[in-house]
C-alpha cells in the first residue's frame, strides 16, 4: 500500500456522460498529480495541485477539471465522455515544493475507466 | 523541451541473466531522473533516483543505473533476472523546480524461466 488512495478502481460509464475521480493522498504530502496512462499516449501528466492550489498543467482536455481540496484530497472530473477517454487515471502526491525529495512521486494504484 | 526516449518497448531475458534497460533524456537543465516499476495492474512504484549526488544509483530489487552526462543515458541494470523482475518500467525526468515528472513509453520485461 503506497499511501495513497484512489476511487473507484474501476468505472464503465457511457459516451457524453460525466464521472468524478477521486483521490487522497499520502499522509503529510501536499503535492496532488493527475496523469492519464492510455495504450497509445503512455503516461500523460495531466495537473498539478500544491496546498489547494494549481501548480503545474499538462495535456488535460478542456472537458477535464480537477480541484483540490482544504483537507488536500483530490477530485478529477471528466465530462462529455468520449471512447478516447478510456485509460487508467493515476494520482500520485509528493511533498512541498520546496522540500527535499519534492520530485519524488507516490503513486495510487488508478482508477481505470471504461467508455462504452 | 525536456524528454525521455526508452529504447525497445518490449525485453526478454532468461532467468538468471543480465538486464539491461535503456533510457536516454533530453534536458537543458541538470536533470533528475528516476526509474519506476509497475507490476500488473497496480500503480507506478520507485526502484531509484538521480538527483545530482552519486552517478551510480542502487534501487530496491537489486536494481542500480547509472548517471553518464556525455551519454544522456541513464540505463537500467540488474546482474541477476528474477521472474518477479517481470513488469513494465518506467524511466522519467524531472528537474528542479518543477516537481511534475516527464514519463518514457516504458518498457515491457518478461523473464524467461
Amino acid at each position: 500500500d503506497s499511501g495513497v488512495t484512489q476511487t473507484p478502481k474501476h468505472l464503465i460509464t457511457a459516451t457524453g456522460q460525466r464521472v468524478t475521480l477521486r483521490c487522497s493522498p499520502r499522509s503529510g504530502d501536499l503535492s496532488v498529480y493527475w496523469y492519464q496512462q492510455s495504450l497509445d499516449q503512455g503516461l500523460q501528466f495531466l495537473i498539478q495541485y500544491y496546498n489547494g492550489e494549481e501548480r503545474a498543467k499538462g495535456n488535460i482536455l478542456e472537458r477535464f477539471s480537477a480541484q483540490q481540496f482544504p483537507d488536500l484530497h483530490s477530485e478529477l472530473n471528466l465530462s462529455s465522455l468520449e471512447l478516447g477517454d478510456s485509460a487508467l487515471y493515476f494520482c500520485a502526491s509528493s511533498v512541498a515544493p520546496t522540500a527535499s525529495g519534492a520530485n519524488v512521486l507516490t503513486f495510487g494504484a488508478g482508477s481505470r475507466l471504461t467508455v462504452l | 523541451a525536456q524528454s525521455v526516449t526508452q529504447l525497445g518497448s518490449h525485453v526478454s531475458v532468461s532467468e538468471g541473466a543480465l538486464v539491461l534497460l535503456r533510457c536516454n533524456y533530453s534536458s537543458s537543465v541538470p536533470p533528475y531522473l528516476f526509474w519506476y516499476v509497475q507490476y500488473p495492474n497496480q500503480g507506478l512504484q520507485l526502484l531509484l533516483k538521480y538527483t545530482s549526488a552519486a552517478t551510480l544509483v542502487k534501487g530496491i530489487n537489486g536494481f542500480e543505473a547509472e548517471f553518464k552526462k556525455s551519454e544522456t543515458s541513464f540505463h537500467l541494470t540488474k546482474p541477476s533476472a528474477h521472474m518477479s523482475d517481470a513488469a513494465e518500467y518506467f524511466c522519467a525526468l524531472g528537474y528542479f523546480g518543477n516537481e511534475k515528472l516527464t514519463f518514457g513509453t516504458g518498457t515491457r520485461l518478461t523473464i524467461i524461466p
